[in-house]
């Protein structure tokens, strides 16, 4: 089973809708992380989350949401989705470990939302 | 604007060879230095990673090679294998942020 899940894996819509991208993890990690993959831009960072009350933006916030529903589950929200959302978006998580240290981030497999 | 420049965007080798593929950053406070690799269809996972005290990390046929001075950074595969084949990410991040700053990506094409 994987260590890190994301429901939906694709999604198209419409501009406009709402919609909602979930992470789930079994790796008892605190750290929780969105990103979106776009060609020729690498991974953004949109939100991180160090814990269940943590909620920090990332480069890319704008017009993006994020809920931390316990520790196992860090969910993205689209508000009002445009064209320009269309991504490959991945959830990632890290272990909290000692302070001040680099820890390993572990991807799940990403979902393609496509915004018409 | 981007922390972290990565290049080339595209790279194809012949098996056998030598894949490298560059990064350099600006922000001096990094102290981190991680390689990801993404197969189509899956999520990033780490490949080998450095940090600044030294200038080379080796391990297999993935070796870091690492510039302070130049702020730079390089991926070496030898001996590189079709199943190399993939998008490699660099990235560095601070003490204590807990967060990746990724380059571009570089999509890696090994032909047989």
């Amino acid at each position: 089973d994987a260590d890190v899940t994301q429901t939906p894996r694709n999604r198209i819509t419409k501009t406009g809708k709402r919609i909602m991208l979930e992470c789930s993890q079994t790796k008892g990690h605190d750290r929780m992380y969105w990103y979106r993959q776009d060609p020729g831009l690498g991974l953004r960072l949109i939100y991180y989350s160090f814990d269940v009350k943590d909620i920090n933006k990332g480069e890319i916030s704008d017009g993006y949401s994020v809920s931390r529903q316990a520790q196992a589950k860090f969910s993205l929200s689209l508000e009002s989705a445009i064209p320009n959302q269309t991504a490959l978006y991945f959830c990632a998580t890290s272990d909290g470990g000692r302070a001040g240290a680099h820890n390993e981030q572990f991807f799940g497999p990403g979902t393609r939302l496509t915004v018409l | 604007q981007q922390q972290v420049k990565q290049s080339p965007q595209s790279l194809i080798v012949q098996k056998g060879g030598i894949s490298i593929i560059n990064c350099a950053y600006e922000n001096t406070a990094f102290d981190y230095f991680p390689w990801y690799q993404q197969f189509p269809g899956k999520g990033p996972a780490l490949l080998i990673a450095i940090r600044p005290d030294v200038s080379e990390k080796k391990e297999g046929r993935f070796t870091i090679s690492f510039n302070k001075s130049a702020k730079q950074f390089s991926l070496h595969i030898m001996d590189s294998q079709p199943g190399d084949s993939a998008t490699y990410f660099c990235a560095a991040s601070m003490r204590g942020a807990q967060k990746l700053v990724f380059g571009q990506g570089t999509r890696l094409t090994i032909n047989p």
